[in-house]
């Protein structure tokens, strides 16, 4: 089961700030948050991740909470091609090592002309 | 060069027979990955490979095998298709299976079985 929650669909202005916003009360210490998007049946993107400290990139920026249970994801000016189904997803530690993507329902995010 | 490549992009075919799907990888990464994406979008990890050792093996039926000759190229061989098998897969990869690297994921190869 996915451990974040996150509405199910977002609407945004073209050219506006899209702040996509996910909850992850139980996420542990040494478990990172990522943010993947998928447009329109591609194959998943990756956008961004952090553990505790914001972080920024040419897509996006990532703010995370101080006690890490919630994080915004903020795409600084939408554009038609950033409508997606975007993931925020706690990359769970599987066992030996390894961890996985698990995702879940993600929000739906539209851009609007 | 497409990073993580997949082939057949489409499949028809009917229940009961044997089909594969290969992946193919051009990034160096030690760690590949089979995804599901179902009709109702949800996407679940299959199974995943590092350094062509298995490392993660979800519940999934028997019928689906993977093979991974080289670590640049992880193949999902599914026998006896069933209706239900219809689906998106997705193969992935990523540098490590370490927490903090990001996996980068294939266009994905549309199964149809009917």
């Amino acid at each position: 089961d996915a451990k974040t929650t996150q509405p199910p669909s977002m609407d945004c202005a073209e050219g506006r700030a899209a702040n996509l916003p996910c909850n992850h009360s139980t996420i542990s210490g040494n478990e990172y948050v990522y943010w993947y998007r998928q447009i329109h049946s591609q194959g998943p993107q990756y956008i961004i991740h952090g553990l505790k400290n914001n972080e920024t990139n040419e897509m996006a920026s990532l703010i995370i909470t101080e006690d890490r249970k919630s994080s915004t994801l903020i795409l600084p000016h939408a554009t038609l091609r950033d409508t997606a189904v975007y993931y925020c997803i706690v990359r769970v530690a599987w066992g030996a090592g390894s961890y996985q993507l698990t995702f879940g329902k993600g929000t739906k995010l539209s851009v609007i002309p | 060069d497409t990073a993580v490549s997949q082939t057949p992009k489409y499949l028809v075919t009917q229940m009961g027979n044997d089909k594969s799907i290969k992946c193919e990888q051009n990034l160096g990464h030690d760690t590949m990955y089979w995804y599901k994406q179902d009709s109702k979008k949800f996407l679940k990890i299959m199974f995943s490979y590092n350094n062509k050792e298995l490392i993660i093996n979800e519940t999934v039926p028997n019928r689906f095998s993977p093979k991974s000759p080289d670590k640049a190229h992880l193949n999902l061989h599914i026998n006896s298709l069933e209706l239900g098998d219809s689906a998106v897969y997705f193969c992935a990869s990523s540098p490590t299976r370490a927490g903090d690297t990001e996996a980068f994921f294939g266009q994905g190869t549309r199964l149809t079985v009917v």
